[in-house]
């Protein structure tokens, strides 16, 4: 079936640090790629996507790209703030049978970023 | 603009006594999915609707239904809450169809205390 894989955390940065938080997949085929993000008491918000391989997912001074070749999605952000504190959940996408979609998700990494 | 509400946003229950809660949705989606999310764990799919065909995981307790009485809203009901039913619970709405029509747009969550 499939599955994600996510890095533990918590993951502590100070602000201004540069972020990475690693993904990797295991899939049928070439799933839909995304990164959800939650806000302490507060539900899920799609932070970005990515379709088909070699795409580059984009929000808010995140990125993700999608790599088939080594099936990873690592989110990546150049200079984390305070207000980037949050858990991070990876997930893909597959079809289920009825017309929807279900959402695979990693274990969340939460992210802690200091002054 | 609201585009999936969920209410309450807290929910006291007794131990035994039946709960509903409430999602609603301004974006018109053929498909809503109702979540369970434990604390520090990923969101656990229960069920989905499409349009108003019932979906249920195979994992999902009998304790747990849903009602989708139109378009707009869908309903959770936990027949008889346990101890271990406490969680955020999530509603996600999404066109459904395509991988990429499949982005899930969720609400923020009712959290549930069972005392």
């Amino acid at each position: 079936g499939n599955s994600v894989t996510q890095m533990e955390g918590p993951v502590t940065l100070s602000e201004e640090a540069f972020l990475t938080i690693n993904c990797t997949y295991t899939a049928t085929g070439y799933p839909s790629l995304f990164w959800y993000v939650q806000y302490p008491g507060e539900g899920l918000q799609l932070l970005l996507k990515a379709t088909k391989a070699d795409d580059k997912g984009s929000n808010k001074g995140f990125e993700a790209t999608y790599r088939k070749e080594t099936t990873s999605f690592h989110l990546e952000k150049g200079s984390v703030q305070v207000s980037d504190s949050a858990v991070y959940f990876c997930a893909l996408i597959s079809s289920l049978g009825g017309g929807g979609n279900k959402l695979t998700f990693g274990t969340g990494t939460q992210l802690k970023v200091e002054l | 603009d609201a585009m999936v509400i969920q209410n309450p946003r807290y929910q006291v229950t007794q131990f035994g006594k039946p709960v509903t809660l409430s999602c609603s949705q301004t974006l018109n989606h053929n498909v809503m999915y109702w979540y369970q999310q434990k604390s520090s764990q990923a969101p656990k799919l229960l069920f989905h609707y499409y349009d108003k065909d019932f979906n249920n995981e195979a994992d999902t307790p009998d304790n747990f239904q849903s009602r989708r009485p139109n378009t707009s809203f869908c309903f959770l009901d936990i027949r008889s809450p346990g101890l271990g039913d406490a969680a955020m619970y999530l509603c996600a709405t999404s066109r459904g169809l395509t991988q990429i029509a499949g982005e899930q747009y969720f609400g923020p969550g009712t959290r549930l205390t069972v005392t």
